[in-house]
Protein backbone atom coordinates (compact mmCIF):
# COMPACT_ATOMS: atom_id res chain seq x y z
CA UNK A 1 0.00 0.00 0.00
CA UNK A 2 1.68 3.05 -1.19
CA UNK A 3 2.27 5.51 1.88
CA UNK A 4 4.16 9.09 3.54
CA UNK A 5 7.31 8.65 4.44
CA UNK A 6 9.37 11.26 5.85
CA UNK A 7 13.26 11.59 6.85
CA UNK A 8 14.78 12.18 9.20
CA UNK A 9 12.73 10.80 12.40
CA UNK A 10 14.04 12.98 14.32
CA UNK A 11 16.46 16.05 13.49
CA UNK A 12 18.41 17.75 16.86
CA UNK A 13 19.80 20.95 15.93
CA UNK A 14 21.44 24.08 17.80
CA UNK A 15 19.01 27.51 17.55
CA UNK A 16 20.11 29.48 14.80
CA UNK A 17 20.80 26.62 12.14
CA UNK A 18 18.82 25.69 9.23
CA UNK A 19 17.06 22.56 8.94
CA UNK A 20 15.50 20.78 6.52
CA UNK A 21 12.91 18.46 6.80
CA UNK A 22 11.99 16.17 3.55
CA UNK A 23 9.01 14.14 2.55
CA UNK A 24 8.27 11.61 -0.17
CA UNK A 25 4.12 12.07 -0.66
CA UNK A 26 2.20 9.54 -2.76
CA UNK A 27 3.24 9.14 -5.96
CA UNK A 28 -0.05 10.00 -7.83
CA UNK A 29 -0.78 13.23 -5.23
CA UNK A 30 -1.09 16.28 -6.08
CA UNK A 31 -1.76 18.47 -3.26
CA UNK A 32 0.70 18.56 -0.01
CA UNK A 33 0.61 20.22 2.91
CA UNK A 34 2.92 20.39 6.07
CA UNK A 35 1.39 20.41 9.51
CA UNK A 36 2.95 20.43 13.15
CA UNK A 37 2.03 19.31 16.98
CA UNK A 38 4.06 21.19 19.60
CA UNK A 39 4.46 19.01 22.99
CA UNK A 40 0.77 18.51 24.16
CA UNK A 41 -0.99 20.78 21.73
CA UNK A 42 -2.56 20.50 19.15
CA UNK A 43 -1.82 19.46 15.16
CA UNK A 44 -1.63 22.76 13.26
CA UNK A 45 -1.49 23.26 9.92
CA UNK A 46 1.57 25.37 8.04
CA UNK A 47 1.16 25.23 4.50
CA UNK A 48 -0.38 23.38 1.59
CA UNK A 49 0.79 23.30 -1.71
CA UNK A 50 0.08 23.01 -5.43
CA UNK A 51 0.87 23.22 -8.92
CA UNK A 52 4.32 23.78 -7.15
CA UNK A 53 3.39 27.10 -5.64
CA UNK A 54 2.01 27.50 -1.96
CA UNK A 55 -1.72 27.97 -2.41
CA UNK A 56 -2.67 28.79 1.61
CA UNK A 57 -0.59 29.17 4.21
CA UNK A 58 -0.98 29.77 8.07
CA UNK A 59 -0.03 32.66 10.58
CA UNK A 60 2.54 30.14 11.37
CA UNK A 61 4.27 29.85 8.45
CA UNK A 62 6.52 33.29 8.07
CA UNK A 63 9.69 34.45 6.33
CA UNK A 64 11.91 31.48 8.49
CA UNK A 65 9.72 28.91 6.30
CA UNK A 66 9.64 28.11 2.91
CA UNK A 67 8.87 24.62 1.36
CA UNK A 68 10.01 23.24 -2.02
CA UNK A 69 9.28 20.11 -4.34
CA UNK A 70 12.50 20.14 -6.15
CA UNK A 71 12.13 17.11 -8.00
CA UNK A 72 9.11 14.46 -9.37
CA UNK A 73 8.77 12.88 -5.75
CA UNK A 74 10.48 15.20 -2.39
CA UNK A 75 8.25 17.96 -0.58
CA UNK A 76 10.39 19.58 1.69
CA UNK A 77 10.11 22.36 4.69
CA UNK A 78 12.96 24.15 5.24
CA UNK A 79 13.38 26.33 8.39
CA UNK A 80 16.13 28.96 7.92
CA UNK A 81 16.76 29.93 11.64
CA UNK A 82 15.50 27.87 14.00
CA UNK A 83 14.30 29.25 16.62
CA UNK A 84 13.47 26.92 20.39
CA UNK A 85 10.12 27.26 19.69
CA UNK A 86 10.20 25.24 16.38
CA UNK A 87 10.56 22.25 18.09
CA UNK A 88 8.00 20.25 17.45
CA UNK A 89 6.80 16.84 15.39
CA UNK A 90 6.20 18.27 11.85
CA UNK A 91 3.74 15.86 9.59
CA UNK A 92 3.54 16.04 5.64
CA UNK A 93 0.20 14.69 4.05
CA UNK A 94 -0.66 14.58 0.81
CA UNK A 95 -3.68 14.39 -1.09
CA UNK A 96 -5.02 13.17 -4.57
CA UNK A 97 -8.06 16.22 -4.65
CA UNK A 98 -7.99 19.63 -2.85
CA UNK A 99 -11.63 19.08 -1.59
CA UNK A 100 -13.23 15.90 0.65
CA UNK A 101 -10.79 13.32 -0.08
CA UNK A 102 -8.34 12.44 2.16
CA UNK A 103 -4.93 13.48 2.95
CA UNK A 104 -2.82 10.32 3.53
CA UNK A 105 0.15 11.89 6.43
CA UNK A 106 3.53 10.35 7.12
CA UNK A 107 4.66 9.16 10.32
CA UNK A 108 6.59 12.95 11.09
CA UNK A 109 9.81 14.42 11.94
CA UNK A 110 10.59 15.26 15.73
CA UNK A 111 12.44 18.46 15.23
CA UNK A 112 14.56 19.27 18.69
CA UNK A 113 15.89 23.02 19.12
CA UNK A 114 18.52 23.68 21.58
CA UNK B 1 -14.52 29.68 10.69
CA UNK B 2 -14.26 26.14 11.04
CA UNK B 3 -13.36 24.52 14.22
CA UNK B 4 -13.70 21.27 16.61
CA UNK B 5 -14.47 20.68 20.14
CA UNK B 6 -13.08 17.16 21.67
CA UNK B 7 -15.32 17.33 24.89
CA UNK B 8 -12.41 14.71 27.11
CA UNK B 9 -9.34 14.89 27.00
CA UNK B 10 -9.15 11.57 28.86
CA UNK B 11 -11.14 8.37 28.57
CA UNK B 12 -10.85 5.37 29.99
CA UNK B 13 -12.52 1.96 29.64
CA UNK B 14 -11.84 -1.75 30.37
CA UNK B 15 -11.88 -4.43 27.61
CA UNK B 16 -14.81 -5.33 26.24
CA UNK B 17 -16.71 -2.26 26.97
CA UNK B 18 -17.57 0.53 24.72
CA UNK B 19 -16.11 3.34 23.75
CA UNK B 20 -17.06 6.98 22.93
CA UNK B 21 -15.45 9.28 21.73
CA UNK B 22 -16.99 13.23 21.86
CA UNK B 23 -16.60 15.76 19.15
CA UNK B 24 -18.61 18.94 18.43
CA UNK B 25 -18.11 20.90 15.67
CA UNK B 26 -18.38 24.16 14.11
CA UNK B 27 -19.16 25.15 10.23
CA UNK B 28 -20.49 27.86 8.36
CA UNK B 29 -21.54 25.42 5.62
CA UNK B 30 -21.39 21.70 5.16
CA UNK B 31 -18.41 20.30 6.77
CA UNK B 32 -16.35 16.80 5.39
CA UNK B 33 -15.23 15.29 9.43
CA UNK B 34 -12.86 12.70 9.93
CA UNK B 35 -11.40 10.59 12.93
CA UNK B 36 -7.63 9.97 12.89
CA UNK B 37 -5.82 7.80 15.30
CA UNK B 38 -2.77 8.31 16.82
CA UNK B 39 -0.50 5.57 18.08
CA UNK B 40 2.18 6.46 20.41
CA UNK B 41 4.72 7.06 17.90
CA UNK B 42 3.50 6.50 14.69
CA UNK B 43 1.91 8.94 12.10
CA UNK B 44 -2.12 10.03 11.92
CA UNK B 45 -4.14 7.39 10.02
CA UNK B 46 -7.56 7.96 9.14
CA UNK B 47 -10.26 6.24 11.25
CA UNK B 48 -13.38 7.17 8.90
CA UNK B 49 -14.58 10.25 7.14
CA UNK B 50 -17.97 11.85 6.49
CA UNK B 51 -18.15 13.75 3.36
CA UNK B 52 -22.40 14.47 3.24
CA UNK B 53 -23.55 10.74 2.11
CA UNK B 54 -24.58 8.87 4.52
CA UNK B 55 -24.54 9.93 8.29
CA UNK B 56 -23.64 6.73 9.74
CA UNK B 57 -19.83 6.39 8.95
CA UNK B 58 -18.18 2.76 9.13
CA UNK B 59 -14.43 2.77 9.87
CA UNK B 60 -11.84 0.93 10.41
CA UNK B 61 -11.18 -1.76 12.93
CA UNK B 62 -14.91 -1.83 14.14
CA UNK B 63 -15.43 2.44 14.81
CA UNK B 64 -17.95 3.93 13.82
CA UNK B 65 -19.29 7.53 13.33
CA UNK B 66 -22.84 9.79 13.36
CA UNK B 67 -23.16 12.94 12.15
CA UNK B 68 -25.81 14.85 13.60
CA UNK B 69 -26.36 18.28 12.31
CA UNK B 70 -29.11 19.31 15.07
CA UNK B 71 -26.02 18.40 17.38
CA UNK B 72 -23.32 19.41 15.44
CA UNK B 73 -22.17 16.23 16.58
CA UNK B 74 -19.28 13.77 15.44
CA UNK B 75 -19.50 11.14 18.18
CA UNK B 76 -16.99 8.50 17.77
CA UNK B 77 -17.97 4.95 19.04
CA UNK B 78 -17.15 1.44 18.86
CA UNK B 79 -19.30 -1.12 20.42
CA UNK B 80 -15.90 -3.28 22.33
CA UNK B 81 -13.02 -1.71 23.12
CA UNK B 82 -9.82 -3.90 22.12
CA UNK B 83 -6.29 -3.35 23.83
CA UNK B 84 -5.01 -2.20 20.87
CA UNK B 85 -7.27 0.47 21.06
CA UNK B 86 -5.54 2.59 23.15
CA UNK B 87 -3.89 6.07 21.45
CA UNK B 88 -4.60 9.50 20.70
CA UNK B 89 -8.04 10.02 18.47
CA UNK B 90 -8.23 13.61 16.86
CA UNK B 91 -11.95 14.92 15.24
CA UNK B 92 -10.80 16.85 12.28
CA UNK B 93 -12.88 19.06 10.09
CA UNK B 94 -11.76 20.21 6.93
CA UNK B 95 -11.78 23.90 5.99
CA UNK B 96 -12.35 24.98 2.22
CA UNK B 97 -12.08 28.87 2.48
CA UNK B 98 -9.77 30.22 0.68
CA UNK B 99 -10.21 27.37 -2.78
CA UNK B 100 -7.85 24.81 -0.96
CA UNK B 101 -8.25 22.16 1.60
CA UNK B 102 -6.96 22.01 5.31
CA UNK B 103 -7.17 19.90 8.17
CA UNK B 104 -8.22 21.55 11.23
CA UNK B 105 -7.98 19.35 14.44
CA UNK B 106 -9.42 18.91 17.96
CA UNK B 107 -7.09 19.17 20.79
CA UNK B 108 -7.11 14.97 20.86
CA UNK B 109 -8.70 12.04 23.23
CA UNK B 110 -6.20 9.85 24.57
CA UNK B 111 -8.23 6.44 25.17
CA UNK B 112 -6.77 3.74 27.40
CA UNK B 113 -7.92 0.64 27.85
CA UNK B 114 -7.69 -1.26 30.63
CA UNK B 115 -7.77 -5.72 30.72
Amino acid sequence: EPEVTQTPSHQVTQMGQEVILRCVPISNHLYFYWYRQILGQKVEFLVSFYNNEISEKSEIFDDQFSVERPDGSNFTLKIRSTKLEDSAMYFCASSDAGTHNEQFFGPGTRLTVL
Amino acid sequence: AQSVTQLDSHVSVSEGTPVLLRCNYSSSYSPSLFWYVQHPNKGLQLLLKYTSAATLVKGINGFEAEFKKSETSFHLTKPSAHMSDAAEYFCVVSDYSGGYNKLIFGAGTRLAVHP
